[in-house]
């Protein structure tokens, strides 16, 4: 079963409209992130949480909005979506405090914006 | 800033064969943590192994291994008796241990074909 758990798999939304991307981990992590991939900037930081709480937004842009209605969660917002937002996001989640701890990955969410 | 270079775009190896990946990173900070990432052809993204800055042994993990020299910043991926499934795309990636930051900087990336 997987681990962490992303939704949709795959996304399509057209230009200006706004999306939510899922993200929920069943490792008893409680650091989170999301990262981008795409063609131009592989595996790009946007943001980490710990125990629910912003700890780093490397995302220049207010139009991406992390949420985390529980501990286990950190869903992405994106709004008024551009055509250079087609990426794939990827959450990934940690055990916090140890900075020697490896990621675990989830299968990423494919997103195009048409 | 802390920065993660890989060089190598693509690298092709005959199966069964070693291969090594090179990786050079730079830092301000005295402690961090170095790792090394696979992403196969489906997308999926998964931790290999583990440097430590403060440990002067090189790291392995079943046919990874690391060679760690840090007067030169660098960390390349070993992969012993390589197998077809070995071909995927393989990220060097740092975290600083000093602050509280918890971010994780990847390199762009290497991707290595392993031919039969």
């Amino acid at each position: 079963d997987p681990k962490i758990i992303q939704k949709p798999k795959y996304l399509v939304a057209v230009t200006g409209s706004e999306k939510i991307l899922i993200c929920e981990q069943y490792l008893g992590h409680n650091a989170m992130y999301w990262y981008r991939q795409s063609a131009k900037k592989p595996l790009e930081f946007m943001f980490s949480y710990s125990y629910q709480k912003l700890m780093d937004n490397q995302t220049a842009s207010s139009r991406f909005q992390p949420q985390s209605s529980k501990k286990n969660h950190l869903d992405l917002q994106i709004t008024a979506l551009k055509p250079d937002d087609s990426a794939t996001y990827f959450c990934a989640s940690s055990r916090p405090g140890q900075a020697n701890s490896d990621y675990t990955f989830g299968s990423g969410t494919r997103l195009l914006v048409i | 800033a802390q920065k993660v270079t890989q060089t190598q775009t693509s690298i092709s190896v005959m199966e069964k064969t070693t291969v090594t990946m090179d990786c050079v990173y730079e830092t301000q900070d005295s402690s961090y943590f170095l790792f090394w990432y696979k992403q196969t052809a489906s997308g999926e993204i998964v931790f290999l192994i583990r440097q430590d800055s403060y440990k002067k042994e090189n790291a392995t993990v079943g046919h990874y291994s690391l060679n760690f020299q840090k007067p030169k910043s660098s960390i390349g991926l070993i992969i012993t008796a390589t197998q077809i499934e070995d071909s995927a795309v393989y990220f060097c990636a740092m975290r600083e241990g000093d602050t509280n930051a918890y971010k994780v900087i990847f390199g762009k990336g290497t991707h290595l074909h392993v031919l039969p």
